[in-house]
């Protein structure tokens, strides 16, 4: 079964530090382009950060740019999402997901079931 | 960024409806949009890509349509499982923004 498992989400003070993982499983993870995109009830779904297949070049949204990075360990199978100098409005539900690239003209055809960061004091 | 916008942002329904929802970008993005459907408490999950076309595993019942800015979701015949939330994505460039959400509730 195609899977995407994250973990690592909780609750952090402001300026505090979280690294998420994304566990992948029943695809070759290597061959894809992998992205983190957050949800929370007032902006909706948002696009946060991508990878490509080596890892070696990322992209980010610009409200986290400079404080996360992702990253990716093929070897492994598993995605991450360090994310630094957190804020009240990272706060949201971080979800892992693939992006299916030519196969559906680079939609997002697998999602992880979310984990949540709370960023609070 | 390209700026999604959708609507209704909710609407009611009754099961073996059909009903209809619209996306519109701020700029052109030929037909890179794609639908998804959100159940409460679960993940989104892809339905519709590259505008029209049905993902696997995704009922006939729900079609997609449209191209350049404006584009139309249409679930004919509904059934209880889809009520849920809705919402477009666009995938013509980074960042590939979301819309805000269509709710069908009965």
């Amino acid at each position: 079964e195609v899977q995407l498992v994250e973990s690592g989400g909780g609750l952090v003070q402001p300026g505090g530090s979280l690294r998420l993982s994304c566990a992948a499983s029943g695809f070759t993870f290597r061959r894809y382009w992998m992205h983190w995109v957050r949800q929370d009830p007032e902006k909706g779904l948002v696009w946060v950060a991508r990878t490509n297949t080596d890892g070696r070049s990322a992209t980010y949204a610009g409200s986290v740019k400079g404080r996360f990075t992702i990253s990716r360990d093929n070897a492994n199978n598993t995605l991450y999402l360090q994310m630094n100098s957190l804020r009240a409005e990272d706060t949201a539900v971080y979800y892992c997901v693939r992006d299916c690239a030519t196969s559906c003209s680079d939609a997002f055809d697998i999602w992880g079931q979310g984990t949540m960061v709370t960023v609070s004091s | 960024d390209i700026q999604m916008t959708q609507f209704p942002s909710s609407l009611s329904a009754s099961v073996g409806d059909r009903v209809t929802i619209t996306c519109r970008a701020s700029q052109n993005i030929d037909s890179h949009l794609n639908w998804y459907q959100q159940r409460p408490g679960e993940a989104p999950h892809l339905l519709i890509f590259a505008a029209s076309s049905v993902q696997t595993g995704v009922p006939s019942r729900f079609s997609g349509g449209g191209s350049g800015t404006d584009f139309a979701l249409s679930i004919s015949g509904l059934q209880p499982e889809d009520f849920a939330t809705y919402f477009c994505q666009q995938s013509y460039s980074v960042p590939g923004t979301f819309g805000p959400g269509t709710k069908v509730d009965i």
